[in-house]
């Protein structure tokens, strides 16, 4: 089964600037089966990032997704004030159906 | 709009049960596959079930086998999660969300608001 592991656990940074958030896998996993998701308190969490790399629907540039094998990242340049929530990103595995969540990285105003 | 409403959530004992479901408006639910996820206070999400398009594949978190249900009604667009001898470690929000793409779910493209379970006595 694999296991994700986001980092850090929480980022402090300033609006303008770029955030790189850290999602590891603990075996080589396909790149197609990776997501992220942004998720505001008190709300449900939204689709950002598919399949490593593309934006899901209604989603600004400024966020972008990267990566390969067991090292993923999600990047966002010049950080606005709403981008300050948490950020998880998911697998999918085949055999079993399984869907795996990353920990968590909460980003938060310095 | 896609829409997906949740309901059933409150308090139960431990031991005891409840029947959540997610009312979807929107989109063509019989050619999706849903899922339910969840989240406990202050914590991460976890998946917990899935269920392919017409019901007849299901997926549990090893956690919640044997235990809750996941089923539904394609006619009335609503997926149901039957949860039985439920625990304090079920306590959570739950979602219901729409897995994508159809060919081969991998993600979740629209969420639920959710709906909270307590498991307290």
């Amino acid at each position: 089964e694999v296991v994700l592991t986001q980092s850090p656990g929480t980022l402090s940074l300033s609006p303008g600037e770029r955030a790189a958030l850290s999602c590891r896998a603990s075996q080589t996993i396909s790149g197609t089966s990776l997501a992220w998701y942004q998720q505001t308190p008190g709300q449900a969490p939204r689709l950002l990032i598919y399949g490593t790399s593309k934006r899901a629907t209604g989603i600004p540039d400024r966020f972008s997704g990267s990566g390969s094998g067991t090292d993923f990242t999600l990047t966002i340049i010049g950080l606005e004030p709403e981008d300050f929530v948490v950020y998880y990103c998911q697998h999918y595995g085949s055999s079993p159906r399984r869907y795996t969540f990353g920990q968590g990285t909460k980003l938060e105003i310095k | 709009e896609v829409q997906l409403l949740e309901s059933g959530g409150g308090l139960a004992q431990p031991g005891g049960s409840l029947r959540l479901s997610c009312a979807a408006s929107g989109f063509t639910f019989s050619r999706y596959a849903m899922s339910w996820v969840r989240q406990a206070p202050g914590k991460g999400l976890e998946w917990v079930s899935h269920s392919s398009m017409t019901g007849t594949d299901t997926y549990y978190i090893d956690s919640v086998k044997g235990r809750f249900t996941i089923s539904r009604d394609n006619s009335k667009n609503t997926l149901y999660l039957q949860m039985k001898s439920l625990r304090a470690d079920d306590t959570a929000v739950y979602y219901c969300a729409i897995g994508v793409p159809v060919a081969s779910p991998a993600y979740f493209q629209h969420w639920g608001q959710g709906t909270l379970v307590t498991v307290s006595s």
